[in-house]
């Protein structure tokens, strides 16, 4: 089945760097987009990134542009978040989450990876 | 950016009641291709984002038929016909018509009295 595996998460400070990774495995990566959202603990979601399946188109909240880079690797099925000049707001669960088919939406969710940006 | 609204943002239910969830956007989702991009998600708690309905009315494969949506333009509603333990969470709407940014609702938390 279609399954989504971040990793990368943890505790940095602010200004710094981190770089997620998704794993995707159970269906055709090259065929899909992909997208990162967010989630404040405690709050709702929020869209970051998306990248189509080539990966040469990349669209960005403007909460994160200049500051977080998508990228994709078709040849090994992965999905990147670069998370540069991280600051306190950016402390969530990021998932990693698969374009719905037909739908431009979001269908399935991986499991989420922890940023704690603090001093 | 299209402002996704939902309410109310707490329900109490009772088991075995109906309950239902409004989701209002400040544009149309309606597109030329004649599909309307509205989705629902479930976050149980400690649990990542499920969809349940895509393209208003649409239900995932497993989601239990109990679960529908329905609306248009740019009023939706989610409808669960008899609330069941398992259903507790907080539920999100999503468009994805008017992209980027995708945007979602503030989310609604289904809780049991």
């Amino acid at each position: 089945q279609v399954q989504l595996v971040e990793s990368g998460g943890g505790v940095v400070q602010p200004g710094g760097s981190l770089r997620l990774s998704c794993v995707a495995s159970g269906f055709i990566f090259t065929g899909y987009g992909m997208h990162w959202v967010r989630q404040d603990p405690g709050k709702g979601l929020e869209w970051l990134a998306f990248i189509r399946q080539d990966g040469d188109n990349k669209y960005y909240a403007e909460s994160v542009k200049g500051r977080f880079t998508i990228s994709r690797d078709n040849s090994n099925n992965m999905l990147y978040l670069q998370m540069n000049s991280l600051r306190t707001e950016d402390t969530a669960v990021y998932y990693c989450a698969k374009e719905g088919a037909a739908s431009w939406d979001v269908d399935v969710w991986g499991k989420g990876a922890t940023v704690t940006v603090s001093s | 950016d299209v402002v996704m609204t939902q309410s109310p943002l707490s329900l109490p239910v009772t088991l075995g009641q109906p309950a239902s969830i409004s989701c209002r956007s400040s544009q149309s989702l309606a597109y030329s291709d004649g599909n309307t991009y509205l989705s629902w998600f479930q976050q149980r708690p400690g649990q990542s984002p499920r969809r349940l309905i895509y393209k208003v009315s649409n239900r995932d494969s497993g989601v239990p038929d109990r679960f529908s949506g329905s609306g248009s333009g740019t009023d939706f509603t989610l409808k669960i016909s008899r609330v069941e333990a398992e259903d507790v969470g907080v539920y999100y709407c999503m468009q994805s018509r008017h992209w980027p940014p995708w945007t979602f609702g503030q989310g609604t938390k289904v809780e049991v009295k």
